[in-house]
This record gives structure tokens, C-alpha cells and sequence, in this order.
């Protein structure tokens, strides 16, 4: 089974800019969830999402943003890019809430000059 | 309520040594703690988990402690051997959610 695939691995961006990054889960899988990873601020939640909805956003502002759709497939999208949004962006995958694990894709890094 | 905190920051350890990390947490509706690996470049790997109905999982060299009435929990990485440096990240949450409140992470470093 392949594992959860992230497009771009890496991409550089200046501020006022926006990113869109794309996550497939693994086949099965209806769940996916979106992290941001910085050395700061180490692994915070952006959102989830499971059959196309929405289902738990983190604290993040409204530049943010994602979707998900029919086939699981999920994209999240920044606007107005600022210096401080530099950050590896990880989309987990899960097949059931009752075991609880995620499959953690390796993850899109984004410089933001 | 809905922090993690773990500890140490760093930790180096010498082959054939035990690797001890703790976490603690607040929010008592957690009830799902999973330890996360993480080497460069990758992203993170669930490693063991246990869920507060039990006080101690043992997955080969890896072991959770869980004390519900402290609200903390550890792994204890026995034997650990060079190829176990990476970073370790332990997490929490509710059943009902797949939002994971993550540690500050613990970069571990075992010397040969």
C-alpha cells in the first residue's frame, strides 16, 4: 500500500504570495489532517477533514485554508504569505477514529523569502 | 487544558542504555497517547501507543508508562542503540477527534 503522498516536498515563495499544497492519503483512508511543523513552535493542528467536511480547525487565521474531496484527496491553501508561515506542512492520513493512528506523509517544506 | 508538555528538550544516551522521556497533561478527556518518531527529512511515525484503561505497554525495546492519577506518561526505549537517535515527539487526544496535541518534542542522540 503507498503511503501518504505530499506534493511539493519543497517550494520558496516571497511574502504577499500564495501556496497551494496537495495531500493524497493513503487508499482507504477517509481522513485527513493537517499539521504545521516549525522549530518554534514545534507540531500544531490546522484542520481535519473527513468525508469532504470539515471537522476541527486549529488556531489559525482565515489565511489558512483547506478542502477535501470525493476521492479523499486534500489541498490546503495559504494566502498572503508572511515570513513567519515557513514551516513544514504534514498531511496525516486515518482509516477509523477508534484506533487512533495517523500515517504522517514526509511532509511539503515551504520558505517564504 | 490542551497542552502537552514533555521533557527533556535533549537527551544523549550511550549504546545499550535506557532513553527516558516524560510527558504530562491536563485535559483529563484525553484518552489516546501515542509516541511519535521523527527522523530528518521525514515525517513522523507512530511508534507505540496506549490508551488510560492500562498502566504499561510494551512494543520489543519500547515501553509506555502511564500513571492516570499524575496525568503523565513516559517511554522508556531499552537497549537503545544509534539508530534510535531521532527526534521523539509524545501526543494526546480525544477518541472522538483526529487533532493530536503534540509535545515539544525530545531530540534524542545515542552515542556507539
Amino acid at each position: 500500500k503507498a503511503g501518504v503522498t505530499q506534493t511539493p516536498r519543497y517550494l520558496i515563495k516571497t511574502r504577499g504570495q500564495q501556496v497551494t499544497l496537495s495531500c493524497s492519503p493513503i487508499s482507504g483512508h477517509r481522513s485527513v489532517s493537517w499539521y504545521q511543523q516549525t522549530p518554534g513552535q514545534g507540531l500544531q493542528f490546522l484542520f481535519e477533514y473527513f468525508s469532504e467536511t470539515q471537522r476541527n480547525k486549529g488556531n489559525f487565521p482565515g489565511r489558512f485554508s483547506g478542502r477535501q474531496f470525493s476521492n479523499s484527496r486534500s489541498e490546503m491553501n495559504v494566502s498572503t504569505l508572511e515570513l513567519g508561515d515557513s514551516a513544514l506542512y504534514l498531511c496525516a492520513s486515518s482509516d477509523a477514529l477508534n484506533t487512533g493512528e495517523l500515517f504522517f506523509g514526509e511532509g511539503s517544506r515551504l520558505t517564504v523569502l | 487544558q490542551q497542552q502537552v508538555k514533555q521533557s527533556p528538550q535533549s537527551l544523549i544516551v550511550q549504546k545499550g542504555g535506557i532513553s527516558i522521556i516524560n510527558c504530562a497533561y491536563e485535559n483529563t478527556a484525553f484518552d489516546y497517547f501515542p509516541w511519535y518518531q521523527q527522523f530528518p527529512g521525514k515525517g513522523p511515525a507512530l511508534l507505540i501507543a496506549i490508551r488510560p484503561d492500562v498502566s504499561e505497554k510494551k512494543e520489543g525495546r519500547f515501553t509506555i508508562s502511564f500513571n492516570k492519577s499524575a496525568k503523565q506518561f513516559s517511554l522508556h526505549i531499552m537497549d537503545s542503540q544509534p539508530g534510535d537517535s531521532a527526534t521523539y515527539f509524545c501526543a494526546a487526544k480525544k477518541d472522538s477527534s483526529y487533532k493530536l496535541i503534540f509535545g515539544s518534542g525530545t531530540r534524542l542522540l545515542v552515542r556507539p
